[in-house]
């Protein structure tokens, strides 16, 4: 099946900071999501975005279907966007995810 | 509204209680699917619900038992579990089997 391999695993910044996670897929996407998991363990919908660019305020994301990665961008990092972001795939068969290892984030004040 | 609910938010229980899990959506999404989660691990898909039916069951023990009562509700009734049961339990619903997934809260489980 498809792997999903995102980076990096772990990433510190200073509050105000900007940063850019990757994810790279093995085969092709039709079905792209990124997710942020706070610290309580909430899955927030951050972006659906099999390709193209989406923005939504600090956040965007970039997905290159083509040359098989997508790119979350988070400017001016606060400490609420502290936790672990997810890059998801989601079979075009079954409707199963398939998770990356994910990025686990921290942003210090 | 975009909200999954999930109930409760935390459980603990015995090896030999029975229990449930409950999630409730009212997106009028038709697909409900129940994760497992460990420590600084992703989530783990245990069981997809389409329709109400169940279309996917990725071999989990029996101990776990799924149950969708409507299009709004899905049930996990827990049985015998192990400490190594202990996770966090997701629940996500879409609007088809392939769409865009939300997700609950999740309900943080500990066997003792």
């Amino acid at each position: 099946g498809i792997q999903v391999e995102q980076s990096p695993p772990d990433l510190i910044l200073q509050e105000g900071a900007n940063s850019t996670l990757r994810c790279n897929f093995s085969d092709s996407v039709n079905n792209l999501q990124w997710f942020h998991q706070n610290p309580w363990g909430q899955l927030i919908n951050l972006f659906y975005i099999p390709s193209g660019t989406k923005q939504n305020g600090r956040l965007s994301a970039t997905t290159v279907a083509t040359e098989r990665y997508s790119l979350l961008y988070i400017s001016s990092s606060q400490t609420t966007d502290s936790g672990v972001y997810f890059c998801v795939h989601g079979s075009s068969n079954t409707g199963k995810l398939i998770f990356g290892q994910g990025t686990t984030l921290q942003v210090k004040p | 509204d975009t909200e999954v609910t999930q109930t409760p938010k935390h459980l603990v229980m015995g090896m030999t209680n029975k229990k449930s899990l409950k999630c409730e959506q009212h997106m009028g999404h038709r697909a409900m699917y129940w994760y497992k989660q460990k420590a600084k691990k992703p989530p783990e898909l245990m069981f997809v619900y389409s329709y109400e039916k169940l279309s996917i069951n990725e071999s989990v023990p029996s101990r776990f038992s799924p149950e969708c009562p409507n299009s709004s509700l899905l049930n996990l009734h827990l049985h015998a579990l192990q400490p190594e049961d202990s996770a966090l339990y997701l629940c996500a619903s879409s609007q088809a089997r392939k769409g865009e997934q939300y997700f609950g809260p999740g309900t943080r489980l500990t066997v003792t």
